[in-house]
This record gives C-alpha cells, structure tokens and sequence, in this order.
C-alpha cells in the first residue's frame, strides 16, 4: 500500500522567516513520482513540484527548495524569507509509476502554512 | 490557454437527490480525473478516464459515475447524495501519450457540494 504522511497540520510564521514542510512516504515500487501542491483558498491545486524516485538531486527554484532523500522516504519542502503570499495548503502527493496507473495520486493531508506580516 | 474548468463552482443538494459535475480539460490534454476533497483533508482519487471509459478507479461506491465525451470533457455524477458526501469535488487533466503516462496534471478551482 502507499501512503503520504504530512505530520505537521498548520504552521504559523512571520514573514521573511524561513520554513520546512515535512512529507514521508511509504511504497514498495521502485519507479515512482512525488509532487508538491499549494492550494490557495480558491480551490485549485498549483503544481510546485515533480521528482521522479531515481533523481534524488535537490532542486532549487528561487525561494522553494526541496530535499528528496529515499533513505528517509522524505520528500521536504522549504521555502526562504515566506512572504504573506505563501499562506496556503500545501500538499505532498506520491503516484506508481506504471502503465496501469496513469492517474491516482496519493495526497497526505495536507500543511496550512499562515505567514503572518 | 485556458486551464481546466469546472462547473457549477458550488452546488447545494438534499440527501437522496443526484448530481451532475462538469469538467473541461486543459486545451491539448486527453485524460480527466475526478477527486473528492472532504474539508480538512486530502484529495481522494475517484476515478480517471480517457477515450472515453473509465481507466482506473479509486475506492468509491457505484453511486459515483462518470463519463467522457469525444471532445475529452467529462462528467462526474453522484447518486442517491449521502450527508458525506459533502466535499469540494476537484477535476484533473493530463495528457496520456498513446500509452506513455504523463504525469503532468492540471487542476480545476473545484465545485463545492454541500448536502443538506
């Protein structure tokens, strides 16, 4: 079975603080692909984010980093000097990779991040 | 370019009456999945479907249903409404390339069911 765990429900920083958001994963395929989403208060869930299980590089893009490390089943995301901006639903996602399974993304719970002025 | 669209953006309904969701996928995208989203939770996949038929299912009763029409938007409807199934309801779209899955989704806004 796969699983996504966001064990961190709701964080609240100031702006210009720096902040991690947790995702650990369980799966037993070797070939998959994990996501970040952010989801505003209107609804749709904007990609951040894809990595597929055999490209553990780090990845930078501007304030967003994110740290894959498969020996942990981690998939931390981090984002430099939040600004108010960044208040929203984060989402940690994992899918198979496989012909049979084209679609089902796996969610955690999600992390509301609230970055206060 | 237009994104996925979905509607009606919010749907009020009474227990035991049925409901019709739409989505239209990304122009160039072929693949439309369906999500339910219960407040305070994640997304719960549905179902997908591309030409035309139902590919994968997730683990939701038959009361849930969809279809996809040839110009690749889909429908999603719910039978016989339960007070649970309240939830923002989430469409997906992405291009399946003659068997090579392509994980590049698109989300809509949502509709927004409430059950009453």
């Amino acid at each position: 079975a796969q699983k996504v765990t966001q064990a961190q429900t709701e964080i609240s920083v100031v702006e210009k603080e720096d902040v991690t958001l947790d995702c650990v994963y369980e799966t037993r395929d070797t070939t998959y692909y994990l996501f970040w989403y952010k989801q505003p208060p209107s609804g749709e869930l904007v990609f951040l984010i894809r990595r597929n299980s055999f490209d553990e590089q780090n990845e930078i893009s501007g304030r967003y980093s994110w740290n894959f490390q498969k020996s942990t089943s981690s998939f931390n995301f981090t984002i430099t000097a939040s600004q108010v901006v960044d208040s929203a639903v984060y989402f940690c996602a994992l899918i198979r990779h496989g012909s049979s399974n084209t679609g089902k993304l796996i969610f955690g719970q999600g992390t509301t991040l609230q970055v206060k002025p | 370019d237009a994104g996925v669209t979905q509607s009606p953006t919010h749907l009020i309904k009474t227990r035991g009456q049925q409901v019709t969701l739409r989505c239209s996928p990304k122009s160039g995208h072929d693949t439309v999945s369906w999500y339910q989203q219960a407040l305070g939770q994640g997304p719960q996949f549905i179902f997908q479907y591309y030409e035309e038929e139902e590919r994968q299912r997730g683990n939701f009763p038959d009361r849930f249903s969809g279809h996809q029409f040839p110009n690749y938007s889909s429908e999603l409807n719910v039978n016989a409404l339960l007070l649970g199934d309240s939830a923002l309801y989430l469409c997906a779209s992405s291009l399946f390339r003659g068997g090579t899955p392509n994980y590049g989704y698109t989300f809509g806004s949502g509709t927004r069911l409430t059950v009453v």
